[in-house]
């Protein structure tokens, strides 16, 4: 079965330095998301991409993150410089961009900034 | 806006018993309405949908009903299973407009043997 796949899995970093993940989408599937996930809350949008077009950024912190798709597959998630409250799971999905269809989840990366 | 809200955790059962997690929402229109499982280290696996008032989506033994009167779409199961003990995430996406996902807080649920 055909999966998201994320990586690094894990990502401890000091406050200040640039941090980069990596999502690549189930093949053939036009819309890509990525989702912070803070301890304790659900995921929460940052940006959704229809093949390379940013759809949605508007949760963005576009002052340190910045996200690409260039070539409508896979995606790069960046945060420089990063903050201690940038802790979390990102998440990426990806889906075939109907209305109502599934997302399917990767495994994610679990941000430590310190 | 667009919001989910679930009930608060956590929720510790017992093998076999009777579980419901309530749900409920608040959006313009119909949206679409998920229920997410999330299993430890793992990411998020829909368990369930509903796309429109009074759908009833079902998974696993799990089942979730669509009320546009209440605004609601309570997760249940009959008999819950050790390997039922996950996070679950109530969860809507806006109608018409990007299929984005507005996530409920999750419920942790255990279940002992």
């Amino acid at each position: 079965e055909a999966e998201v796949a994320q990586s690094p899995r894990y990502k401890i970093t000091e406050k200040s330095q640039a941090v980069a993940f990596w999502c690549d989408p189930i093949s053939g599937h036009a819309t890509l998301y990525w989702y912070r996930q803070i301890l304790g809350q659900g995921p929460e949008l940052l940006v959704q991409f229809q093949d390379e077009s940013v759809v949605d950024d508007s949760q963005l912190p576009k002052d340190r993150f910045s996200a690409e798709r260039l070539k409508g597959v896979d995606s790069t998630l960046k945060i420089q410089p990063a903050e201690l409250g940038d802790s979390a799971m990102y998440l990426c999905a990806s889906s075939l961009g109907q209305a109502a269809d599934t997302q399917y989840f990767g495994p994610g990366t679990r941000l430590t900034v310190l | 806006g667009n919001s989910v809200t679930q009930m608060e955790g956590p929720v510790t059962l017992s093998e076999e018993a009777f579980l419901t997690i309530n749900c409920t929402y608040t959006a313009t229109g119909y949206p679409s309405l998920f229920w997410y499982v999330q299993y430890p280290g793992e990411g998020l696996q829909l368990l369930l949908k509903a796309t429109k008032a009074d759908d009833k989506g079902s998974n696993k033994g799990f089942e979730a009903t669509y009320r546009k009167e209440t605004t609601s779409f309570h997760l249940e199961k009959g008999s819950v299973q050790v390997s039922d003990s996950a996070v679950y995430f109530c969860a809507l996406s806006p109608q018409g407009g990007s299929e984005k996902l507005v996530f409920g807080k999750g419920t942790k649920l255990t279940v002992n043997p």
